[in-house]
């Protein structure tokens, strides 16, 4: 099946730092999704981009789709403790007529340090 | 409350002795999936269901069964579970995009 490689793995940093994690793939894709993993919860759908080269906020978080549909970014302005989490990038493939599967990179560790 | 609920959260059971995870959405969604997530390999898609009656194939459904015979509920069955299927389970919803919107809160399996 498709694979997203997601990077980094893990970042630790100080709390009000920004951060930048990434997405890529070896195939295109029409949709990039990124979702956030509470530690002992199910992850909450953060931005969903729809379009080449799409940039969309939600509060301190900004997502791009890649130009080359190949790619996607996550940054975090400001970083707060409750950032902490587990972030990741998926993305939706056609598996035949109006059919899609969903794969999901393995996703980046963040631990804010207050 | 809109929300998607799992039972059971936690489980332990025995290698061949089959077990059902229901899964259940009080929003009136028609996708819904399942996933399973193990340490450094993320989420991993079982099943999805576009709507009542049609169901698909993730990437890894080999050992696990779903059917939706009622838009509200999406069972996940493991007719006879193995050590390998030791993991975190997910059932997600969402209304109409082929993508989940809405997390349970999991079910944590644990096959000896």
């Amino acid at each position: 099946g498709q694979q997203l490689n997601q990077s980094p793995q893990s970042m630790f940093i100080q709390e009000g730092e920004d951060v930048s994690m990434n997405c890529t793939s070896s195939s295109i894709f029409n949709t990039w999704l990124w979702y956030k993993q509470d530690p002992g919860e199910g992850p909450v759908l953060l931005i969903a981009l729809y379009k080449a080269g799409e940039l969309t906020s939600n509060g301190r978080l900004t997502a791009q789709f890649g130009i080359t549909r190949k790619d996607s970014f996550l940054n975090i302005s400001a970083s707060i403790p409750s950032d902490v989490g587990i972030y990741f990038c998926a993305g939706p493939t056609n598996s035949g007529g109006s059919n899609y599967k969903l794969t999901f990179g393995k996703g980046t560790l963040l631990t804010v340090n207050p | 409350e809109a929300q998607v609920t799992q039972n059971p959260r936690y489980l332990i059971t025995v290698t061949g002795k089959k077990l059902t995870v229901t899964c259940s959405q009080n929003m009136n969604h028609e996708y819904m999936s399942w996933y399973r997530q193990d340490p450094g390999l993320g989420l991993r898609q079982i099943y999805y269901s576009m709507n009542v009656e049609v169901t698909d194939k993730g990437d890894v459904p080999e050992g696990y069964k779903v059917s939706r015979k009622e838009k509200r509920n999406f069972p996940l069955i493991l007719e006879s579970p193995s050590p390998n299927q030791t993991s975190l389970y997910f059932c997600a919803s969402s209304p109409t995009v082929f993508w989940p919107q809405h997390f349970g809160d999991g079910t944590r399996l644990s096959i000896l």
